[in-house]
């Protein structure tokens, strides 16, 4: 079956040190994004990318970094510059569409980082 | 993208219909509405969405007011498997997910 694949469920680091986040898709999607979400709340976009080789902020980029190096792949590195690392991240694709429509959305089941 | 606003939460006896309501009254003539809903600690599902025309699938119906700024997201027979937090985004490419609706189906 198609789908999104985040790994690990859950990651413990501590604090300082870099983090990589995994997320593989075989839904063959040409976009790809990374949300963040803490307790209570939405989700907030960190990245995103519509191609390979290219990828554009979200509204929280700071402290993230990400790649797009295959259509199938989009990690994102949570870096030692982002002051509040611990959330839960959500991973996404979807069908490069239209900029019209955004429907369709495939997530992830996500990772829990907790930084200690 | 425009902003949406709904209820932080609402209730809703199983076997009811659930009715959602959202208001987006900046949403420019381009902009598509958008349901998703989160169950607890999972990633978004998408659930429907639409321009200007009523929606219905499996899952909803999408009810749009004539003027756009605002829709309503109906379940029309409310489960258990139904609690969840519902968003309503209004978006041209990107998605924005705000605080949500927090629905609780009770039986």
């Amino acid at each position: 079956d198609g789908g999104i694949t985040q790994s690990p469920k859950y990651l413990f680091r501590k604090e300082g040190q870099n983090v990589t986040l995994s997320c593989e898709q075989n839904l063959n999607h040409d976009a790809m994004y990374w949300y963040r979400q803490d307790p209570g709340q939405g989700l907030r976009l960190i990245y995103y990318s519509q191609i390979v080789n290219d990828f554009q902020k979200g509204d929280i980029a700071e402290g993230y970094s990400v790649s797009r190096e295959k259509k199938e792949s989009f990690p994102l590195t949570v870096t030692s510059a982002q002051k509040n690392p611990t959330a839960f991240y959500l991973c996404a694709s979807s069908k490069k569409t239209s900029p019209f429509q955004a429907y369709g959305y495939t997530f992830g089941s996500g990772t829990r980082l907790t930084v200690v | 993208d425009a902003k949406t606003t709904q209820p932080p939460s609402m209730d809703c006896a199983e076997g009811r219909a659930a009715n959602l309501p959202c208001n987006h009254s900046t949403i420019s003539g381009n902009e598509y509405v958008y349901w998703y809903r989160q169950i607890h600690s999972q990633g978004p599902q998408y659930i429907i969405h639409g321009l200007k025309n009523n929606e219905t699938n499996e899952m909803a119906s999408l009810i749009i007011t004539e003027d756009r700024k605002s829709s309503t997201l109906i379940l029309p027979h409310a489960t258990l498997r139904d609690t969840a937090v519902y968003y309503c985004i209004v978006s041209d490419y990107k998605l924005s997910f705000g605080a949500g609706t927090t629905v609780t189906v009770r039986a």
